[in-house]
């Protein structure tokens, strides 16, 4: 069976310090990988996905970069937080196919002091 | 991309009491999505259902989907204080890649 593993749980950096944020997924190849971030009561905001290594497509701008080094592994960075990327974290996957639900990771709590 | 709105933003309910939650979109979609995230944790799929499609159940869970009004409902039956969530649609549009946008959802509370 797949499954997806995110880590830290919970993380709180300082402001300039920088970030890595890292997914994995087993049971599965050449999955679609995806990034998300979700305000305090707010819906998903997608960040960046995925379909292949070395393939990253960003939906916002902003002071965040993914890289997809190996075919189930996503990594979320950052060379200097801010205080604005302060967030919940979540990483996604799913078939490379239509009419497939996402599995998501349990999350990434990022606390930007 | 298109949004997935929810309604209502909010819901308290007693156990046993069923729970309907909405979701509006804005153009043809291939299919809708809808997911329970419960408080700090990642969000679980529930159940997707395509646009040729009216409705369907899983569980306690039934979901409807009304393409000419560009709409469907959550209905949780026979609640319980598990059922306690944040839940969310999330729409993939017709002709777009395999994405879909997520609403802001519906927070859920069933009291025992």
């Amino acid at each position: 069976s797949q499954t997806i593993h995110q880590w830290p749980a919970t993380l709180v950096q300082p402001v300039g310090s920088p970030l890595s944020l890292e997914c994995t997924v087993e049971g599965t190849s050449n999955p679609n990988l995806y990034w998300y971030r979700q305000a305090a009561g707010r819906g998903l905001q997608l960040l960046f996905y995925s379909v292949g290594i070395g393939q990253i497509s960003s939906e916002v701008p902003q002071n965040l970069s993914a890289s997809r080094p190996q075919d189930r592994q996503f990594i979320l960075s950052s060379k200097k937080l801010l205080l604005s990327d302060s967030g919940f974290y979540l990483c996604a996957w799913n078939p490379d196919t239509a009419d497939y639900g996402y599995t998501f990771g349990s999350g990434t709590r990022l606390t930007v002091v | 991309s298109q949004q997935g709105e929810e309604d209502p933003q909010a819901l308290s309910i007693q156990e046993g009491e069923n729970a309907t939650m909405n979701c509006s979109y804005k153009t043809s979609i291939n299919n809708l999505q809808w997911y329970r995230q419960n408080s700090g944790r990642g969000l679980v799929h529930l159940i997707l259902i395509r646009s040729n499609e009216r409705e369907k159940h899983s569980g306690r869970l039934r979901v409807t989907l009304d393409t000419s009004k560009k709409s469907s409902s959550l209905l949780i039956t026979a609640s319980r204080a598990a059922d306690t969530a944040s839940y969310f649609c999330a729409t993939a549009e017709t002709g777009g890649s395999y994405i879909p946008t997520f609403g802001r959802g519906t927070s859920l509370i069933v009291h025992p």
